[in-house]
């Protein structure tokens, strides 16, 4: 069975450009999730989905981060205008989850993205 | 707060040796449910392992083993005979069922398994 898939496996861009990172979860399941790493903040969610709705997205940085599931098996986090400060790897998860059970996050192989 | 404490940031063992890679945690929830992922240098993460807060019984595989402790909210994790494999970060996760579906992850172990 594929595991979550992320595109571009890399990034390099330059200040100011438009990116966009692409996701496809694991068929069947229900919740995504966006999470950053860095070296100085470690792993930080960003927002997550539950059957395509935005659940929380406190995480967030700004406003030129979004983020949008238009459906299951689909999901795309935008930086729009990039900064350098946005440089990091951007994992993409998803599990599914029940009424009652908290079920495995499985992820992607993540994106680095390069801000120059 | 963090609810999930790693207190060991870098750790160094030589080949073979025995390894303990410590997780504290914090909740309120009765019902939550514990993780551990690792995180090799090629930079994906891995699941290694999920454990609910109704089953205290410790856990094998292989040469890994788990500690689940609710008494003193840890959930420690070791590396038996460890490998020059093995060395990677490890992420110590939980999951409250109160919360929805999010994972609080604890900062990461870094893992040197020396020839």
């Amino acid at each position: 069975d594929a595991g979550v898939i992320q595109s571009p496996r890399h990034e390099v861009t330059e200040m100011g450009q438009e990116v966009t990172l692409r996701c496809k979860p694991i068929s069947g399941h229900n919740s995504l999730f966006w999470y950053r790493q860095t070296m100085m903040r470690g792993l930080e969610l960003l927002i997550y989905f539950n059957n395509n709705v935005p659940i929380d997205d406190s995480g967030m940085p700004e406003d030129r981060f979004s983020a949008k599931m238009p459906n299951a098996s689909f999901s795309t986090l935008k930086i729009q205008p990039s900064e350098p400060r946005d440089s990091a790897v951007y994992f993409c998860a998803s599990s599914y989850a029940g009424v009652l059970n908290q079920e495995t996050q499985y992820f992607g192989p993540g994106t680095r993205l390069l801000v120059l | 707060a963090q609810k999930v404490t790693q207190a060991q940031t870098e750790i160094s063992v030589v080949e073979k040796e025995d390894v303990t890679l410590d997780c504290v945690y914090e909740t309120r929830d009765t019902t939550y449910y514990l993780f551990w992922y690792k995180q090799p240098p090629s930079g994906e993460l891995v699941f290694l392992i999920r454990r609910n807060s109704f089953d205290e019984q410790n856990e094998i595989s292989g040469r890994y083993s788990w500690n689940f402790q609710k008494s003193t909210s840890s959930f420690n994790f070791t590396i038996t005979a460890s490998q020059v494999v093995d060395s990677a970060v490890y992420f110590c996760a939980l999951s409250e069922q109160n919360t929805g579906n999010q994972f609080y992850f604890g900062t990461g172990t870094s893992l040197t398994v020396i020839p």
